[in-house]
């Protein structure tokens, strides 16, 4: 079926250094979300984006995180700088349509700050 | 506010057994609904859809879920366990007023041989 790759698979950063996390979303896929999950517990939404714009963020997603699709290549996910409460593991998503379309994740980028 | 609620952290049954996993949604109207299985160190898996027609859908594997609107629920059923069913479920719901997919908490399923 169709696959959403996620590079890297873990990283180690140290805090208040800058990661970006990248994703290479189902080709023709047109939405595409990051989602945050802390010790395999609740898939916590982030932010979508469509259309080179971000459409919706969360209370999560704050000043230090950014999203950008670059000329479609990968749909990134920068922190700048980072924070111990960002390790997680980061999830993306696509889907062909914003509203109906299932979503279709990744494996995820798991991310430690020290 | 539009909530999605998975009462049950933790289910355990026995192979073979039958099983219910629940999912209650905040929202007036019909929303789109979804569950999730997610599999040790991997992303979630789509198990089953619904969006309108037959309140009781069919997904892989033996699941199916039944959207009860009275109940505002969808919850997951199978008839019969395997112990690869062991596993991170979660019920997601697309409101459609937004294009962001809520997840519920999820519920680990932990199936005893």
């Amino acid at each position: 079926g169709p696959k959403v790759l996620q590079i890297p698979s873990h990283q180690i950063i140290d805090m208040g250094q800058m990661v970006t996390l990248n994703c290479d979303p189902v080709s023709n896929h047109l939405y595409f979300y990051w989602y945050k999950q802390i010790l395999g517990q609740q898939m916590e939404f982030l932010v979508n984006f469509y259309n080179g714009k971000v459409m919706e963020k969360s209370k999560l997603f704050k000043d230090q995180f950014s999203v950008e699709r670059p000329d479609g290549s990968y749909f990134t996910l920068k922190i700048q700088p980072t924070a111990l409460e960002d390790s997680a593991v980061y999830f993306c998503a696509s889907s062909s349509t914003g509203n109906t379309g299932q979503l279709y994740f990744g494996e995820g980028s798991k991310l430690t700050v020290l | 506010a539009q909530s999605v609620t998975q009462p049950d952290a933790r289910v355990t049954v026995s192979e073979g057994a039958s099983l219910q996993l629940r999912c209650k949604y905040s929202y007036s109207g019909t929303p789109y609904l979804f569950w999730y299985v997610q599999y040790p160190r991997q992303g979630l898996q789509l198990l089953l859809k619904y969006y309108s027609g037959d309140p009781v859908v069919q997904g892989v594997n033996g699941f199916e879920a039944e959207f009860i609107k009275s109940n505002s629920s969808f919850h997951l059923r199978k008839a019969s366990v395997h112990w690869s069913d062991s596993a991170v479920y979660f019920c997601a719901v697309r409101f459609p007023n937004t294009n962001k997919v809520v997840f519920g908490t999820g519920t680990r399923l932990q199936v005893l041989p």
